[in-house]
């Protein structure tokens, strides 16, 4: 497709249960980030992949929290045992390369993110 | 660490007219660069503007235009003519220039800006 595809738009998980989110970058963009929104917030980072390594993941708020994106291409990010204060807007974002964002006036494209609800 | 401060929660203006959104950051860094969003209801984050901050000519986009006060790490968003369209949350977001690892964006808390007809 033309842009970052997120799936699933929305999910309701029970507590304890574990969610697989899924994100389709644009076709060639080496770069690719998860952001965590909690409502009222603005995004924070998670993690950051080049191609299929994953360069820094500083963000994920613990170890229930997993993602990988293992052709370089889509990636998933996973959370176990669900909790609620996992409720949150999961965006994710692709850029072509790394010089690009920073000097070619290229930027970083966002989804319109997988809303996670945690009963 | 960065940080990423606006200040207003919620601004409202009258279609045609102007207004102002204003962010401070902090950083120690010396390059680097500065970016508004706009996230309407649909979540998905659009770039309205983005600026370096090696350059001291303000960035322009049309009716987007921004006052870069680097010394008083000061980065603010005027809208000229606003349109109902313009309804939207607006974040002001820094990254640093790394020379390796991820570009990862800091954002603010957000402001909620509404354009009445």
């Amino acid at each position: 497709g033309a842009g970052v595809s997120q799936s699933p738009r929305y999910k309701v998980a029970k507590r304890g249960q574990d969610v697989a989110l899924r994100c389709d970058p644009i076709s060639g963009h080496v770069s690719l980030f998860w952001y965590q929104q909690a409502l009222g917030q603005g995004p924070e980072f998670l993690t950051y992949f080049q191609n299929e390594a994953q360069l820094d993941k500083s963000g994920l708020p613990s170890d229930r929290f997993f993602a990988e994106r293992p052709e370089g291409s889509v990636s998933t990010l996973k959370i176990q045992r669900t909790q609620q204060e996992d409720s949150a807007v999961y965006l994710c974002a692709s850029s072509l390369d790394r010089v690009r964002v920073l000097y070619s006036g290229n930027t970083i494209y966002f989804g319109e993110g997988s809303w996670l609800t945690v009963v | 660490a960065q940080t990423v401060t606006q200040s207003q929660p919620e601004m409202s203006v009258q279609e045609a007219e102007t207004v102002t959104l204003s962010c401070t950051y902090d950083t120690s860094e010396s390059n680097y660069y500065l970016f508004w969003y706009k996230q309407p209801p649909s979540r998905q984050m659009i770039l309205v503007i983005r600026q370096e901050a090696y350059k001291q000519q303000n960035a322009t986009e049309n009716r987007f235009s921004v006052n870069f006060q680097k010394a008083a790490k000061s980065f603010s968003l005027k809208i000229s003519d606003s349109q109902l369209g313009d309804t939207a949350m607006y974040f002001c977001a820094f990254m640093k220039q790394a020379q390796g690892g991820s570009e990862k964006l800091v954002f603010g808390k957000g402001m909620k800006l509404t354009v009445n007809p």
